[in-house]
């Protein structure tokens, strides 16, 4: 029973460098997301795949870049990361749109990232 | 534009009913969410109302939608300790898979 599955939980990075941070869900999900959570400003949406072989930007995109490996496979990648990318990032996945139909977004635990 | 708005903190007492509420501008909201956020969790759905119903129950969930003055609240009975955690509301179309949130409501339960 995984669900949504990030890596890492945790981790420093200085100003410049890249990382790749990467989510997996085993629950045949067509849609997957990547958001991050800073204080007072909610979740903001930075990427989305509505299925495999696609990709979207969100509210926040810029800074990031993220690919669709597969349909379980979704990885957010910070080429140059800068202070203003100090965060926790959520990934999710759900079904997907459907014509009529809630959109319900499994997330998992969280990825706290710090740049210096 | 879309946006959601919630107020930052409310703090009840154990046993207390709390009421959180939640504004949204979009008027073509189809569905509306809540999710629950334990400290170091990621968000889990508590539950979610389509825009053409007023209220949906669920065990000591009671969520009330007033689609005209575009104002959601939720109502947890009984209020434990357990229920302290950050409450999301949340906003889709079904034109959208984009769900938009608000900043969070942080509840304290207090013995």
């Amino acid at each position: 029973n995984a669900g949504v599955t990030q890596t890492p939980k945790f981790q420093v990075l200085k100003t410049g460098q890249s990382m790749t941070l990467q989510c997996a869900q085993d629950m045949n999900h067509n849609s997957m997301y990547w958001y991050r959570q800073d204080p007072g400003m909610g979740l903001r949406l930075i990427y989305y795949s509505a299925s495999e072989g696609t990709t979207d930007k969100g509210e926040v995109p810029n800074g990031y870049n993220v690919s669709r490996l597969n349909k379980r496979e979704f990885s957010l990648r910070l080429e140059s990361a800068a202070p203003s990318q100090t965060s926790v990032y959520f990934c999710a996945s759900s079904v997907g749109r459907r014509l009529s139909g809630a959109n319900v977004l499994t997330f998992g635990a969280g990825s706290r990232l710090t740049v210096l | 534009g879309e946006d959601v708005e919630q107020s930052l903190f409310l703090s009840v007492r154990e046993g207390d009913s709390s009421v959180i509420n939640c504004t949204y501008t979009d008027s073509s909201s189809t569905y509306l969410y809540w999710y629950k956020q334990e400290p170091g969790a990621g968000l889990q759905l508590l539950t979610y109302i389509f825009s053409n119903m007023d209220m949906k129950q669920d065990q000591r969930l009671t969520v009330l939608l007033n689609k005209k003055d575009k104002h959601l609240s939720l109502r947890i009975a009984d209020t434990q300790t357990g229920d302290s955690a950050i409450y999301f509301c949340a906003e889709s179309m079904d034109s959208s898979y984009k769900l938009i949130f608000g900043s969070g409501t942080r509840l304290l339960v207090r013995p």
